[in-house]
């Protein structure tokens, strides 16, 4: 079935260095995949996404990485920031699919 | 602001009893979504709505109902509500265009306690 998974649920970093978040699908009909950064208390919130046919995509801060020959997906936040103490939650959307499937959630915590 | 707005945001039922969560959006957005968010486990989706008019059920449909009033509102009814309801309730809505064009918007969550 289809599922989408993490492998730490907890990430603990140093102010300013740089996180790596990873995350496995197991569809690999998968087409897109999105990262989001759930705050507490709040909604999740769009950070990057990626299509299949990509390998990389960078934003501001973040790069995802993806590799689809073991289906992995990462995150990667650069120069890491107390601002980014967060739950970040991968998610896959399956071609022809209308909806997406989220990863459990790696809690990224940020150390002075 | 444009968003996605979810009513009341903390609840607090006896079992048995019934409620509806509301949620709206002003984003012109065709698709909708219900999740629920249980402590340490990820989001999964209850209810949603493709369009206007239609329904389907998701991963946890059973204990709830969804009405799509009209583009804007996607409401959730709880009929009987029993403590493994309790959760933080999270809706969504996707736009058919824009960028990203699967992401989701979601609203700030309500959440619900079952006593």
């Amino acid at each position: 079935g289809e599922s989408v998974g993490l492998h730490l649920p907890t990430l603990s970093v140093q102010e300013g260095d740089n996180s790596i978040i990873n995350c496995a699908y197991s569809n690999s009909a998968s087409d897109y995949f999105i990262w989001y950064k759930q705050e507490s208390g709040k909604g999740p919130q769009f950070i990057i996404d990626i299509r299949s046919n990509m390998d990389k995509r960078q934003g501001q801060r973040v790069t995802v990485l993806l590799n689809k020959t073991v289906k992995h997906l990462s995150l990667q936040i650069a120069a890491t920031q107390p601002g980014d103490s967060a739950v970040y939650f991968c998610a896959e959307k399956i071609q022809g699919a209308q909806k997406l499937v989220f990863g459990q959630g790696t809690r990224l915590t940020i150390n002075p | 602001n444009a968003g996605v707005t979810q009513t009341p945001k903390f609840q607090v039922l006896k079992t048995g009893q019934s409620m509806t969560l509301q949620c709206a959006q002003d984003m012109n957005h065709n698709s909708m979504y219900w999740y629920r968010q249980d402590p340490g486990m990820g989001l999964r989706l209850i209810y949603y709505s493709a369009s206007e008019g239609t329904t389907d059920k998701g991963e946890v449909p059973n204990g709830y109902n969804v009405s799509r009033l009209n583009k804007r509102e996607f409401s959730l009814r709880l009929e009987s509500a029993a403590p493994s309801q309790t959760s933080v309730y999270f809706c969504a809505s996707r736009g058919g265009q824009g960028t990203p064009p699967y992401g989701y918007t979601f609203g700030s969550g309500t959440r619900l306690t079952v006593v």
